[in-house]
């Protein structure tokens, strides 16, 4: 039972560099996100997709990408990374659009330094 | 002032207490509420959903206050592995906003 499955797990990076968050469910949702976490701040949406074709941005999507590739992969792209987006990042999936209190579904999560 | 505030603790408890947190919420116009449990350098899972009139499951209890804004989370009898961060979850216009969390530690 995979569930949500991300990778990589822990990534350095310097300044400038980019890179490609990939992250799958095999539980059919059609509901996928990516939230960051950081100390004191709790969790916040960085962009979500409710359905195959369609992407948002969510609370703090400025330095991001995402693409929704089909139903079950939605991946998150640095473009080019700087040390503010030091987190730790997740992957989450849930049957319908959160709101409407389905349970979500979490990635194991990707540490992320940028230096 | 965040759309969600809890209390970062620690709370720092021996097994068989009870042991109680809090979550207050901007927003009035929230729509539904849960807790999810987060063990150290894991993902968040959903412990419960919390609905107007409380709910329990097991040892847990959960309560929702709309008037005052806030939920609480009650554990009883608490055991070492409830040792987590417990984060408060609202669902405010089809997003869901997650607090911070507050850390507990059971110990022996």
């Amino acid at each position: 039972n995979a569930g949500v499955t991300q990778t990589p797990k822990f990534q350095v990076l310097k300044t400038g560099q980019s890179m490609t968050l990939q992250c799958a469910q095999d539980m059919n949702h059609n509901s996928m996100y990516w939230y960051r976490q950081d100390p004191g701040m709790g969790l916040r949406l960085i962009y979500y997709s409710a359905s195959e074709g369609t992407t948002d941005k969510g609370e703090v999507p400025n330095g991001y990408n995402v693409s929704r590739l089909n139903k079950r992969e939605f991946s998150l792209r640095l473009e080019s990374a700087a040390p503010s987006q030091t987190s730790v990042y997740f992957c989450a999936s849930s049957e319908v659009t959160a709101g409407s209190g389905n349970t979500i579904y979490f990635g194991e999560g990707s540490w992320l330094t940028v230096v | 002032r965040k759309e969600v505030e809890q209390d970062p603790g620690p709370f720092n408890v021996p097994e068989g207490a009870t042991v109680a947190f809090n979550c207050t919420y901007s927003n009035s116009a929230s729509q539904s509420f849960f807790w999810y449990r987060q063990d150290c350098r894991k993902e968040p899972k959903l412990l419960m959903s919390v609905y107007s009139s409380g709910n329990e499951d097991g040892r847990f209890t959960a309560q929702l206050n709309r008037a005052s804004q806030y939920i609480s989370l009650l554990i009883r009898d608490s055991k070492l592995s409830d040792s987590a961060t417990y984060l408060c979850v609202v669902n405010v216009n089809n997003d869901m906003r997650f607090g911070a969390g507050t850390r507990l530690t059971v110990k022996p």
